[in-house]
């Protein structure tokens, strides 16, 4: 199985902050990764898929990047309601896996 | 527009199966995979397995001893099937559109107790 790994496992950021989260794979995943945003009680939502591209309707402010081994998602300036947890998904291949997560909260 | 609605017991007895189904309406289930995913309370997110409308499955080998997914195109609905339940199988499932997730149902809670 692939293992993905996150840091920060959780960090506390100020509305305006950028934030960057790192998530790596124990072996290459080329771009065959996506990232969700979950909220405490709400489902998980897609953000990110293929390493970098955005999806229809979520702010320009967030990016996604990398490829092979190491991905990183990017808030350009943190927002209100951007405090949640962030998952990455690899689906290299089976099983597909997430990371373990990174709650983003408020300092 | 999409969208993905679990059904099924809310509660499991130990030693017996959970069976959910995801019912897909604003769209066909056709030619897409469906995936299962579950979370324990407070806790990250698991993969179950993810069937395409043919029929072909593949499992989270955690699980794979398990797990029966089986898809009725008719009803526009996939089914999640999980036997021999016990209390870590306690967790929020949610069914989602293909193994990138794009779309996602509200979840059910299932927990497993006597």
């Amino acid at each position: 199985d692939i293992q993905m790994t996150q840091s920060p496992s959780a960090m506390s950021a100020s509305v305006g902050d950028r934030v960057t989260i790192t998530c790596r794979a124990s072996q290459g995943i080329s771009n065959y990764l996506a990232w969700f945003q979950q909220k405490p009680g709400k489902v998980p939502k897609r953000l990110i898929y293929a390493a970098s591209s955005l999806q229809s309707g979520v702010p320009s402010r967030f990016s996604g990047s990398g490829s092979g081994t190491e991905f990183t998602l990017t808030i350009s300036s943190l927002q209100p309601e951007d405090f949640a947890t962030y998952y990455c998904l690899q689906h290299n291949s089976y099983p597909v896996t997430f990371g373990p997560g990174t709650k983003v909260d408020i300092k | 527009q999409v969208q993905l609605q679990e059904s099924g017991p809310g509660l499991v007895k130990p030693s017996e199966t959970l069976s959910l189904t995801c019912t897909v309406s604003g769209g066909s289930i056709s030619s897409y995979y469906w995936s299962w995913i579950r979370q324990p309370a407070g806790k990250g997110l698991e993969w179950i397995g993810r069937i395409y409308t043919s029929g072909s499955t593949n499992y989270n080998p955690s699980l794979k001893s398990r797990v029966t997914m089986s898809v009725d195109t008719s009803k526009n609905q996939f089914s999640l099937k999980l036997s021999s339940v016990t209390a870590a199988d306690t967790a929020v499932y949610y069914c989602a559109r293909a193994i990138v997730m794009d779309v996602w149902g509200q979840g059910t809670t299932v927990t497993v107790s006597s």
